[in-house]
């Protein structure tokens, strides 16, 4: 079993829509959590922390579920230019808490 | 921007080659990784270093060395390259919030 596993996707949507990834990690002593957003061909970038109160930034909002050990990322209103590549990325204890990534959510938002 | 830069950004070499990728950055972070990205398995850690000659393996760092002489430039070395170390990599450092940042890549192909 992997790490950290996410559905590939893609997710297709059009303009306006919600969205919602999840993320699910396998080992509970985890301690950090984060999205991060790669455009085709380019690198990855932090979209944002994942508190365990949850937190949102404008039109995302990122939810943590230790008990149930996933991290889920929500959308609203999705743009054109949310048409992304979205990683899910996960502290693990046996790396010495280094940061290990998911293989990624495709979305594409359409007109 | 966190004033990092890798070179080359675009290698192809032959199968027994060796190769160096260099990473350089200029804000005096003590953690530096590699990683490589791969289709279906996101990105994976090869090697990081916690400062100026203290380097630890990652998860697939078989075939890689690396080697970190001066803060500011960390350097993965490809010994005898082959045909499976074909793939992009990025240098990453850390901030103190733990969230990594990223270089723009280097796309290296092993013919």
């Amino acid at each position: 079993r992997k790490e950290v596993e996410q559905d590939p996707g893609p997710f297709n949507v059009p303009e306006g829509a919600t969205v919602a990834f999840n993320c699910t990690y396998s080992n509970s002593a985890s301690q950090s959590f984060f999205w991060y957003r790669q455009d085709c061909r380019k690198e990855p970038k932090l979209l944002m922390s994942v508190y365990s109160s949850g937190n949102e930034d404008g039109r995302f909002t990122a939810q943590l579920n230790r008990a149930s050990q996933y991290i889920s990322l929500l959308i609203r209103d999705s743009k054109l230019s949310d048409s992304a590549t979205y990683l899910c990325v996960v502290s693990l204890e046996e790396y010495g808490n280094k940061l290990v990534f998911g293989a990624g959510t495709i979305l594409r938002v359409k007109s | 921007d966190a004033g990092i830069t890798q070179s080359p950004r675009h290698k192809v070499t032959e199968t027994g080659t060796p190769v160096t990728l260099r990473c350089h950055q200029t804000e005096n972070h003590r953690y530096m990784y590699w990683y490589r990205q791969d289709p279906g398995h996101g990105l994976r850690l090869i090697h990081y270093s916690y400062g100026v000659k203290d380097t630890d393996k990652g998860e697939v760092s078989d075939g890689y060395s690396v080697s970190r002489s001066k803060t500011e430039d960390f350097l993965l070395t490809l010994e005898s390259a082959t045909s499976s170390q074909t793939s992009v990599y990025f240098c990453a450092i850390s901030k103190n919030t733990g969230e990594l940042f990223f270089g723009e890549g280097s796309r290296l192909t092993v013919l």
